[in-house]
């Protein structure tokens, strides 16, 4: 089966500008995640959807950040206006709602402001 | 929330020979998921077992198996006959079991594999 899909692998932009990324998650995966990860630290959950509905958006810095799940499949992160220490690698992933399932990562797209 | 703590930044281990990476977690859920991702280069985040809390029984897959000790709340990953190629960031994640399906996971692990 396909995996999980990001574009851009690489960005590079500079301060206060504005960046999105786009995630095509496993078909059929009604849970889709977004994590931020700093340079040497561990995942952090940016954002979940349940379908198009979101589920937790806790730690998202609402002020400059944005996500969508259009028609509960495909999602955007976006990013206006960046700053320095948003430079990091923003990971996708996807699971199956319930049950023991693991969630599935896309390649990540390393964002670097500068 | 959930907190999962990886209390070894670095380890290193000579080809062959085994390492037991751990982890630790807080939680006052009774039926939870335990996870442990492989990280390389790359980037891409990769299964690498799986614990469900209501077993017993401790999650083997092939060269990697883990200790749960769900009543000390930890979850330590050993690999067996290390190769050059599990050269890695390991992570150690939790996941709930309710409706929220939420991951946490630790601040990991970096795997050295001396030749």
């Amino acid at each position: 089966e396909a995996g999980v899909a990001q574009s851009p692998r690489y960005k590079i932009i500079e301060k206060r500008q504005s960046v999105a990324f786009w995630c095509n998650p496993i078909s059929g995966h009604a849970t889709l995640y977004w994590y931020q990860q700093i340079l040497g630290q561990g995942p952090k959950l940016l954002i979940q959807f349940q379908n198009n509905g979101v589920v937790d958006d806790s730690q998202l810095p609402k002020d400059r950040f944005s996500a969508e799940r259009l028609k509960g499949v495909d999602s955007t992160l976006k990013i206006q206006p960046a700053k320095l220490e948003d430079s990091a690698v923003y990971l996708c992933a996807s699971s199956l709602w319930g049950g023991v399932g693991e969630a599935f990562f896309g390649q990540g797209t390393r964002l670097t402001v500068v | 929330a959930q907190t999962v703590t990886q209390s070894q930044p670095e380890m290193s281990v000579q080809e062959a020979e085994t390492v037991t990476l751990s982890c630790t977690y807080d939680t006052s859920e009774s039926d939870y998921y335990l996870f442990w991702y492989k990280q390389p280069p790359s980037r891409q985040m990769i299964l690498v077992i799986r614990q469900e809390a209501y077993k017993q029984q401790n999650a083997t897959e092939n060269r990697f198996s883990v200790n749960f000790q769900k009543a000390a709340k930890s979850f330590s990953l050993k690999i067996s006959d290390s190769q050059l190629g599990d050269a890695a960031m390991y992570f150690c994640a939790y996941r709930t079991s309710n409706t929220g399906n939420q991951f946490y996971f630790g601040t990991g692990t970096s795997l050295t594999v001396i030749p």
